[in-house]
């Protein structure tokens, strides 16, 4: 497509459901973030792909958050038994940069999850 | 000490003024240095990247970089209605991820 795809735009659950968000990224592009950003903040790492697997996964709080990007393209952010706590807008992000270091990102429009 | 830092603002300059955002950061290993524009309620989109120590333009706005400080500044020349909106800057090193900052408010008013 022709930008980073997020769905969906809003969720709403209550606190310890489980949720799945979904990012298609721009195509051809290997490099894949999820980032979280609360009200106030800049955007936080989660997770980050290249390719099927996940390269840097430093940033995932704690086990109830999982990600997976199984043929490379398409990532699911997976958080179970969800919290309060983790209301806030998750941003999915590509990158065409396969070397070492950083190059510029590309974000979605985010995916705002609220939990009652 | 957070790992990028900046000023949350507001920051208030007239339209047609020079607006200067700044950011230092904690990493000297960090080697690349991006800056982002986030209008409320949307998503961050890039509008510079600097790479290394001097100045980069690119229209109505300069990057700096100087490694030495840690330290990197956007200015937004004629500054516009339209520039009103959250800075942020981010930091990549060597992990391939970029670090953002809070971000800094700006206002620009008429």
């Amino acid at each position: 497509g022709a930008g980073v795809s997020q769905t969906p735009s809003n969720k709403v659950t209550e606190k310890g459901k489980y949720v799945e968000l979904r990012c298609d990224p721009i195509s051809g592009h290997t490099a894949l973030y999820w980032y979280r950003q609360s009200l106030g903040q800049g955007p936080e790492f989660l997770i980050y792909f290249q390719g099927t697997g996940a390269a840097d996964d430093s940033g995932l709080p704690n086990d109830r958050f999982f990600a997976v990007r199984p043929e490379g393209s398409v990532s699911t952010l997976k958080i179970q038994r969800t919290e309060r706590g983790d209301s806030a807008v998750y941003l999915c992000a590509s990158s065409p940069w396969t070397s070492g270091g950083t190059g510029e990102l590309f974000f979605g429009e985010g995916s705002r999850l609220t939990v009652l | 000490q957070k790992e990028v830092e900046q000023n949350s603002g507001p920051l208030s300059v007239p339209e047609g003024a020079i607006a200067s955002l700044n950011c230092t950061y904690s990493d000297r290993g960090s080697q690349s240095f991006f800056w982002y524009r986030q209008y409320s309620g949307k998503s961050p989109e890039l509008i510079m990247f600097i790479y290394s120590n001097g100045d980069k333009e690119d229209g109505r706005f300069t990057a700096q970089l100087n490694k030495a400080s840690q330290y990197v500044s956007l200015l937004i020349r004629d500054s516009q209605p339209s520039d009103s909106a959250t800075y942020l800057c981010a930091v990549g090193g060597t992990a391939s991820k970029l670090t953002f900052g809070t971000g800094t408010r700006l206002q620009v008013t008429l």
